[in-house]
């Protein structure tokens, strides 16, 4: 059974440009959270994603949209890309069983270094 | 909304015990506590939901006081294998999503 899994692992930017996230949830699950990670910070909520659409959303600038397929699976984009978005980008996801988050399965993420 | 945990770091022996903080401001529904080695994903090890339950993994186990808006994780005989970052991630009623604290880093010597 295949878990989370994302990509690109790692990627390279420069400020202005634009970049695409995908990550693929594991087998059965219908709910996809991203979230960012600075170093030694804890993972920060961007978004998340159930029934294609936009559920609950962090603190986080227009800037950052994201997108569900048929298939469960999601794209985090960022436009005009800022220094302080180079961290690591995590995928979670979970069966969305009734209005509370249950067990979280994390993918090993998409580092972004912004130059 | 992030919750505040406590120590920031810690450093064990093999086989000495550990407690983790984790604090919120808001009324929660449940708590999470996830374990993350260096470069690897978070990787989940318990939920406490309102109600003051107590659960245990093997030998680590946690507590959630609803009242108090506060989490413990107890980490006892320490093993190698423990060493990581320690979060906790807070819920809100009906929130459905995560808010993860800054960590605890946690390193098993010898």
């Amino acid at each position: 059974d295949a878990g989370v899994t994302q990509s690109p692992t790692h990627l390279i930017k420069t400020r202005g440009q634009q970049v695409t996230l995908r990550c693929s949830p594991k087998s059965g699950h219908d709910t996809v959270s991203w979230y960012q990670q600075a170093l030694g910070q804890g993972p920060q909520f961007i978004f998340q994603y159930y029934e294609e659409e936009e559920r609950q959303r962090g603190n986080f600038p227009d800037r950052f949209s994201g997108h569900q397929f048929p298939n469960y699976s999601s794209e985090l984009n960022v436009n005009a890309l800022l220094l302080g978005d180079s961290a690591l980008y995590l995928c979670a996801s979970s069966l969305r069983r009734g209005v509370n988050t249950g067990e979280l399965f994390f993918g090993e993420g998409s580092r972004l270094t912004v130059l | 909304q992030q919750p505040v945990q406590s120590p920031q770091a810690v450093i064990l022996r093999e086989g000495e015990d550990a407690v983790i903080n984790c604090s919120s401001s808001k009324a929660l529904y449940s708590v999470h506590w996830y374990r993350q080695k260096h470069g690897e994903a978070p990787v989940f090890l318990m939920i406490l939901l309102k109600g003051g339950e107590q659960k245990g993994h093997d030998k680590i186990s946690a507590s959630f006081n609803e009242k108090k808006q506060q989490s413990s994780l107890y980490l006892t005989a320490s093993q190698l294998s423990y060493s990581g970052t320690y979060f906790c991630g807070t819920e809100r009623p009906g929130a459905n999503n995560l808010f993860f604290g800054t960590g605890t880093r946690l390193t098993v010597i010898p």
